[in-house]
């Protein structure tokens, strides 16, 4: 199975300030006969089940604002919010389709 | 609008078996990938397995095979979720999730609410 590693576990930041979230996977998630990277991201806030909002690493799910960014390839990834909001609060995750189906550990975001 | 309804909160023992339905509304049903996804409580996301109904054959976790089956009915357009040989560490929301189309299969735009099932003697 290919292992999903989320970095950090917990990340405080202020209201307009950037938010950094890292992923990285055991083997390249990219499938070179379409050159894409089969990484998607997911919030999900307390209650509720996951959103996706990025899929093939950097495209963005209709309906997420513009201030979530996917970026990377092969092993390497991150999610940005150019400038948190408070309904930005929850725990975000990465997920590789590449093999089966794998999930990051999590990482959970909280206003400073 | 797709939509996933799954079934009420399940309570069960130790060593019997749950069986959670997940009934989709709006789009194609059969050419979907649906994937079952669980959460113990503070824990994070698990794959458990996925069908892609049109052709009939499930994929499953490697830690979940031989206890868990997938399966759809077309005619309903629901999928369901059975796991066996209950222990207490299966107590968890249980999510079904649609996939993406063609290779964006393992991409889940939509959601059911979750399932609660508690395994408690």
């Amino acid at each position: 199975d290919i292992v999903m590693t989320q970095s950090p576990d917990s990340l405080a930041v202020s209201l307009g300030e950037r938010a950094t979230i890292n992923c990285k996977s055991s083997q390249s998630v990219l499938y070179s006969s379409n050159n894409k990277n089969y990484l998607a991201w997911y919030q999900q806030k307390p209650g509720q089940p996951p959103k996706l909002l990025i899929y093939w690493a950097s495209t963005r799910e209709s309906g997420v604002p513009d201030r979530f960014s996917g970026s990377g390839s092969g092993t390497d990834f991150t999610l940005t919010i150019s400038s948190l909001q408070a309904e930005d609060v929850a725990v975000y995750y990465c997920q590789q389709y590449y093999s089966s189906i794998t999930f990051g550990q999590g990482t959970r975001l909280e206003i400073k | 609008q797709v939509q996933l309804v799954q079934s009420g909160a399940e309570v069960k023992k130790p060593g019997s078996s749950v069986k959670v339905s997940c009934k989709a509304s709006g789009g194609t049903f059969s050419s979907y990938a649906i994937s079952w996804v669980r959460q113990a409580p503070g824990q994070g996301l698990e794959w458990m397995g996925g069908i892609i109904p049109i052709f009939g054959t499930a994929n499953y976790a490697q830690k979940f095979q031989g206890r868990v089956t997938i399966t759809t009915d077309e005619s309903t357009s629901t999928a369901y979720m059975e796991l066996s040989s209950l222990r207490s560490e299966d107590t968890a929301v249980y999510y079904c999730a649609r996939g993406g189309e063609g290779a964006a299969a393992g991409t889940h735009g939509y959601w059911g609410q979750g399932t609660l099932v508690t395994v408690s003697s």
